[in-house]
């Protein structure tokens, strides 16, 4: 089956590093999504790894291992704002969205 | 970026009663659209999948006749909840996929539409 897994919850302090996991399992894979969800809001597009390696935009950096299934989304200079959802999903062989259930992320000053 | 608009952003309606939500992509044409749907402290779940010209492909799970969608246009998609009840109380998003030679696989949110039933 189909099965995206990263943390329910983090937390994390102003001004630090995090770095939110994400692994998956999909039938065929057109690519890795992460996106950002404030409460009561659409997600909105963060960045997307369809080959291995680090991308990196500003404050927001991306990883991808195909050959291991796994993501990484890293997030510097934590701001106060930066508190949301953060959402993992992989594009399988039909261009579809698999979605992980998001990770939480509560930014303490 | 491209802009996907949707509307409205609120509706409330009583119980049996039908709603409309509009999905526009602005700058661009979007081949594919996708509705979701998600519930309190859950993650989207895909309704629909919607190629323009053609019959939405619905997950499994979703009423087609109860969730009806028409994506007439390369720019607009509607999503119709027919006989509204208070468990589609929900919030309902639109994504678009431009397609074509210009298609990243990324893809544009709209704002979405939360919908309570009465």
């Amino acid at each position: 089956g189909q099965n995206i897994d990263q943390p329910t919850e983090m937390t994390a302090t102003e001004g630090a590093i995090v770095q939110i996991n994400c692994t998956y399992q999909t039938s065929g894979f057109n690519g890795l999504f992460w996106y950002q969800q404030h409460a009561g809001e659409a997600p909105t597009f963060l960045s997307y790894n369809v080959l291995d390696g680090l991308e990196e935009k500003g404050r927001f950096s991306s990883f991808l291992s195909r050959s291991k299934g796994y993501s990484y989304l890293l997030l510097k200079e934590l701001q106060m704002k930066d508190s949301a959802s953060y959402l993992c999903a992989a594009m399988d062989s039909n261009y579809q969205l698999i979605w992980g259930a998001g990770t939480k992320l509560i930014i303490k000053p | 970026g491209a802009v996907v608009s949707q509307h409205p952003s609120w509706v409330i309606c009583k119980s049996g009663t039908s709603v409309k939500i509009e999905c526009r992509s602005l700058d661009f044409q979007a081949t594919t659209m996708f509705w979701y749907r998600q519930f309190p402290k859950q993650s989207l779940m895909l309704m629909a999948t919607s190629n323009e010209g053609s019959k939405a492909t619905y997950e499994q799970g979703v009423e087609k006749d109860k969730f009806l969608i028409n994506h007439a246009s390369l720019t607009l998609s509607t999503l119709t909840v027919t006989s509204a009840h208070p468990e589609d109380s929900s919030f309902y998003i639109c994504s678009a996929r431009e397609g074509g030679l210009g298609d990243t696989g990324e893809l544009f949110f709209g704002e979405g539409s939360r919908l309570t039933v009465l």
